[in-house]
């Protein structure tokens, strides 16, 4: 596609339900991203994809949350279990390839806890 | 753990100022520093990529360069005009992650008519 696409745009969910958040990067694009930014907070960084495979998840905060990439193209961030403390805005972005080009954001996904 | 740090943290600035911000981040290991401008209910656009020292760089009336052996790179903006008004972000690539980008928290800027 043209940009990033992200779905849903917006997610609000009871506690204690598990949610899958969907990233479909630029086409070509073999590394993708995942960030989130919750309240008054930078932009964090969850994991990173080159291809298929995740050289860095250093990022993801806790066993309840995990991803997956597929065909080197769509990925899928899984939180389960969901908390109050998730709360957030998860952005995904895709590249050529890592950090000598400009990373391509999607519009983000609003993660409410409730 | 990386330390990416901006300043200053906000700026307000007059039509027609020139201003400048800061970025520092660690000076071994280096990779990368990409600069990003985020526009409220936007998504972060790309400014620049800059990797190797002394690079500098220029998109219109927005200019930044890069020190690697000191740890900093500065982004200038020349005549402001109030759609510059956005929250510009530093982020670093190197140490031992290869692949991600470590953010700053950025510095927010308004620009009055």
């Amino acid at each position: 596609g043209a940009g990033v696409s992200q779905s849903p745009s917006n997610k609000v969910t009871e506690k204690g339900k598990d949610v899958e958040l969907r990233c479909d990067p630029i086409s070509g694009h073999t590394a993708l991203y995942w960030y989130r930014q919750s309240l008054g907070q930078g932009l964090e960084f969850l994991i990173y994809f080159q291809g298929n495979s995740a050289p860095d998840k250093s990022g993801l905060p806790s066993d309840r949350f995990s991803a997956e990439r597929t065909g080197g193209s769509v990925s899928t961030l899984t939180i389960q279990r969901t908390q109050q403390e998730d709360s957030a805005v998860y952005l995904c972005a895709s590249s050529p390839v890592a950090y000598t080009y400009g990373y391509t954001f999607g519009s983000g996904t609003r993660l409410t806890v409730v | 753990i990386l330390n990416v740090e901006q300043s200053p943290q906000s700026l307000h600035v007059q039509e027609g100022d020139s201003t400048n911000f800061t970025c520092s981040f660690p000076s071994s290991n280096f990779y990368a520093l990409h600069w990003y401008r985020w526009e409220t209910a936007k998504s972060p656009e790309a400014l620049f990529v800059m990797t190797l020292n002394g690079d500098e760089k220029k998109k219109g009336r927005i200019s930044a360069t890069l020190n690697t052996k000191e740890g900093y790179s500065y982004l200038y903006i020349k005549g402001s005009q109030p759609e510059d008004s956005a929250t510009y972000l530093c982020a670093f690539a190197g140490g031992t992650s290869y692949g991600k980008l470590t953010f700053g928290q950025g510095t927010i800027l308004t620009v009055h008519p």
